[in-house]
């Protein structure tokens, strides 16, 4: 399967502040690219979904404001949690989806703890 | 409203067994289904796709069954050992673009 990383792999920040996930491919071209966050104890929930080159679409009730994409070429795709509050402490993984071939690949995960 | 539901509670076997687990999903027509393997810390790792037009796809020790009408799929371990222990997630392709969403997951534990 395709190499994924994700950098930084956990961060600590302080409440107010942005920060800001990578999510980058090694070997293999994303057309697609979707952001999800995970809560202790619960399921992966779809925040966004991004193609290179153009917006995001986000999920009902995830604020485009906040959680900036960017989805700047086909092997990166970043997250910016702008303005971030302790309700937003969670587990941010990228997965990354080839052109057509149903292959997708999960990034190994953010976790962002917000003081 | 549209759910997919796995065993919220853990499932414990032991060693050498075989461990079944379930999704069922409601108001879904997936045209394709996938299991994950999800270790505490780590992002899922993918195990294995069933398309709708399948009834049965097995990979080593895993097999895993797709049934349209019951909307359920079954994924089976056998010959479990402890490394299997973690939280298996299955996942439907839901709307255009490829979109998967969760289930819940089910921890496993697989004791000696």
């Amino acid at each position: 399967g395709a190499v994924v990383s994700q950098h930084p792999s956990w961060v600590i920040c302080k409440s107010g502040t942005s920060v800001k996930i990578e999510c980058r491919s090694l070997d293999f071209q994303a057309t697609t690219m979707f952001w999800y966050r995970q809560f202790p104890k619960q399921s992966l929930m779809l925040m966004a979904t991004s193609n290179e080159g153009s917006k995001a679409t986000y999920e009902q009730g995830v604020e485009k404001d906040k959680f900036l994409i960017n989805h700047a070429s086909l092997t990166l795709s970043t997250l910016t949690v702008t303005s971030a509050h302790p309700e937003d402490s969670s587990f941010y993984i990228c997965l990354l989806d080839g052109t057509g071939n149903n292959e997708q690949f999960f990034g190994p995960g953010t976790r962002l703890t917000v003081l | 409203s549209q759910k997919i539901e796995q065993n919220s509670e853990a499932l414990n076997i032991q060693e050498g067994k075989t461990a079944t687990l379930t999704c069922n999903y409601t108001n879904y027509s997936p045209a394709y289904l996938q299991w994950y393997r999800q270790d505490p810390g780590r992002g899922p790792v993918f195990l294995l796709l069933i398309r709708e037009n399948e009834k049965e796809k097995r990979k080593e020790r895993l097999k895993v069954t797709f049934d349209t009408t019951l909307k359920q799929s079954l994924f089976h371990i056998t010959a479990s050992q402890p490394a299997d222990s973690a939280t298996y997630l299955c996942a439907l392709f839901t709307g255009g673009g490829n979109k998967l969403t969760f289930g819940t997951g089910t921890q496993l534990k697989v004791e000696l």
